[in-house]
């Protein structure tokens, strides 16, 4: 079972937005704005969307956004395009011993 | 370009020994903590270890205390993990990844090396 919580799967339509979301604790999500969110595609390496709970890396598509209100944190994905098909990870500072928990991943599917 | 490249998985019997290596170029490797990450076959990412940039700090996830040992030889701009008594649930691909300490994130990943623990 995975330290964060996220959704299994979500879709939308081509130009649509989609929220996935993150749910942690006081010890991970809710205590630090070191929230970051992967993009993964099959067979592919895990790519960096957002880090800090909303700041993209350069290069990353003004398309892709992050808030966080509590314990959980959000990836919006507006202006849903075909590529962005892919399963979708978060991951969060945590106070316990492993420094970094991932959430359990969303496939998100382009319609 | 910042390039990360994993060697070294294969296919290995339970209780078995396997040393993945990570090959860094296009950054300057000796100024960044490293990680390993893993992902078994259809299932989510789990971080495995952290190395300090001259090593000197070294963590790991539970599961594989005392069994895994993350290293780095910055002469070599290379990134290693030496795993022994490995069990079935170690088989995963697992991904070398730099870490940018600041924001607490994986901000390059290399393409992952797979990993088999079978009999």
């Amino acid at each position: 079972q995975s330290a964060l919580t996220q959704p299994a799967s979500v879709s939308g339509s081509p130009g649509q937005s989609i929220t996935i979301s993150c749910t942690g604790t006081s010890s991970d999500v809710g205590g630090y704005n070191y929230v970051s969110w992967y993009q993964q595609h099959p067979g592919k390496a895990p790519k960096l969307m957002i880090y800090d709970v909303s700041n993209r890396p350069s290069g990353v598509s003004n398309r892709f956004s992050g808030s966080k209100s509590g314990n959980t944190a959000s990836l919006t994905i507006s202006g849903l395009q075909a590529e962005d098909e892919a399963d979708y990870y978060c991951s969060s500072y945590t106070s316990s011993s492993t420094d970094v928990v991932f959430g359990g991943g969303t496939k998100l599917t382009v319609l | 370009e910042v390039q990360l490249v994993e060697s070294g998985g294969g296919l290995v019997q339970p209780g078995g020994s396997l040393r993945l290596s990570c090959a860094a170029s296009g950054f300057t490797f000796s100024s960044y903590w490293m990680s390993w990450v893993r992902q078994a076959p259809g299932k989510g990412l789990e971080w495995v270890a952290n190395i300090k940039q001259d090593g000197s700090e070294k963590y790991y996830v539970d599961s594989v205390k005392g069994r895994f040992t993350i290293s780095r030889d910055n002469a070599k701009n290379s990134l290693y993990l030496q795993m022994n008594s490995l069990r079935a649930e170690d088989t995963a691909v697992y991904y070398c990844a730099r870490v940018n300490i600041l924001t607490v994130s994986f901000d390059y990943w290399g393409q992952g090396t797979l990993v088999t623990v079978s009999s």
